[in-house]
């Protein structure tokens, strides 16, 4: 059973570019959560989403960054016009329909802004 | 507003001592803590939890306490190993219409052979 993943695992853009993130949830799994990790800092909670549906987008900036999880294929957050700021390793995270709560994160996308 | 508080931010132990981690939350609506063990440049790996209707765990060498009325869970691993080293971090969840975990800002615990 292959678990979360997540491509690229490394993405270089300069500044004023796009970035796109791809997350393919465990089998099975209809939740997906990303997260941000600043350097030498802990995980913070950008958005969940269900398939075609975004549930709590409490975390994300208010601007340039989206998120979609669509019916067919993977979960993409993308981040317009990228900032030095930008730079930080994203997470996927998934978990089981029905109200479980663990969540698996994927090995994460390093975002280097340039 | 919700708020997850880790404690210490580091830690040094000798192998074959145990290790406490602490961590306190603001929202007492909380009721699932989750302990996630990060490697350097690694994925976060759940390795244990806990639901507020519980007030204590283990699983082997690892075990998880939950004071509800403190609003206070710790992590406790006993006979440490040099392999236990990494970055933990603690959790908090309302669970129902979000699950989003709010994190601690993580333990960097290291385990001296």
């Amino acid at each position: 059973n292959a678990g979360v993943m997540q491509n690229p695992r490394h993405l270089v853009r300069r500044r004023g570019q796009e970035a796109r993130l791809r997350c393919s949830p465990m089998k099975g799994h209809s939740h997906v959560y990303w997260y941000r990790q600043l350097p030498e800092e802990g995980l913070k909670f950008m958005v969940y989403l269900q398939k075609e549906n975004i549930i709590d987008e409490s975390g994300m900036p208010k601007e340039r960054f989206s998120a979609e999880f669509p019916k067919e294929g993977p979960s993409i957050l993308r981040i317009q016009q990228v900032v030095r700021g930008d730079s930080a390793a994203y997470f996927c995270a998934s978990s089981p329909p029905g109200g479980n709560y663990e969540q698996y994160f994927g090995p994460g996308t390093r975002l280097t802004v340039t | 507003g919700e708020n997850v508080e880790q404690h210490p931010s580091t830690l040094s132990v000798q192998e074959g001592d145990s290790a406490v981690i602490k961590c306190t939350y603001s929202d007492s609506a909380s009721n699932y803590f989750p302990w996630y063990k990060q490697e350097l440049g690694k994925r976060p790996q759940l390795i244990i939890d806990i639901r507020s209707n519980v007030g204590e765990k283990k699983d082997q060498r690892i075990a998880v306490t939950l004071n509800k009325t403190a609003k206070h869970f710790s992590l406790h691993i006993t006979e440490t190993q040099p392999e236990d080293s990494a970055v933990y971090f603690c959790a908090a969840s309302k669970g129902g219409a979000t699950n989003k975990l709010i994190f601690g800002t993580g333990t960097l615990l290291a385990v001296q052979p």
